[in-house]
């Protein structure tokens, strides 16, 4: 079955870095795009960033253009998103997800990992 | 960027009832819209995609309508399990991607 497991979060200072990643199975990951979603506590779900299947593409929120950058391994069915100059208003938990259909909701999600930003 | 905007923020209904769940997007999305429920410590779960097909595994009672900007969720015999937060997610024009703000669905 489908399974996307994130992983990296954690506590970091503001204007640190931290990287998270989102290891596929059960399914071509190379064949689909891939997004990050965040969630801060108490919120709605936000839309982070996009990587199109072959990495040749990428989509960034206004929030965290030029700070975050998405990133793939379809050799080794993983996706990454790191995260410079860390603000306390990025703090949340970041979940990847996908789709198998072509458009561009979320059928599958991670658990979801949180990143707290605090000194 | 597209706003979308969920009616009401919470909903109090009793068991067995129909829930009734609004939401409205400020420019036309030609359908493509989501229904997510989500549960404390758990990722979003999709019900409906393209504002009225159920996803796989989502039972009869939801169901989802609407078109252009105005869209209804509704679960026709709430069950104990369907108390949670209900986002609407825009899919239309992008980037970004934009959700409501969410309607709580609590007992009465």
């Amino acid at each position: 079955q489908v399974q996307l497991v994130e992983s990296g979060g954690g506590e970091v200072q503001p204007g640190r870095s931290l990287r998270l990643s989102c290891v596929a199975s059960g399914f071509t990951f190379s064949s689909f795009a891939m997004h990050w979603v965040r969630q801060a506590p108490g919120n709605r779900p936000e839309w982070v960033a996009a990587i199109w299947d072959d990495g040749t593409n990428e989509n960034y929120a206004d929030s965290v253009k030029g700070r975050f950058t998405i990133y793939r391994d379809n050799s080794q069915n993983s996706l990454y998103l790191q995260m410079n100059s860390l603000r306390a208003d990025d703090t949340a938990v970041y979940y990847c997800a996908t789709t198998f259909t072509g458009f561009y909701y979320f059928e599958y999600w991670g658990q979801g990992t949180l990143v707290t930003v605090s000194s | 960027e597209i706003v979308m905007t969920q009616s009401p923020a919470t909903l109090s209904v009793s068991p067995g009832e129909r829930a009734t769940l609004s939401c409205r997007a400020s420019q036309s999305l030609s359908g493509n819209l989501a229904w997510y429920q989500q549960k404390p410590g758990q990722a979003p779960r999709l019900l409906i995609h393209a504002a009225s097909a159920r996803a796989t595994g989502i039972p009869a009672r939801f169901s989802g309508s609407g078109f252009e900007t105005e869209f209804t969720l509704t679960i026709s015999s709430l069950q104990s399990e369907d108390f949670a937060v209900y986002y609407c997610l825009q899919y239309n024009d992008w980037p970004p991607l934009t959700f409501g703000g969410g309607t709580k669905v609590e007992i009465k």
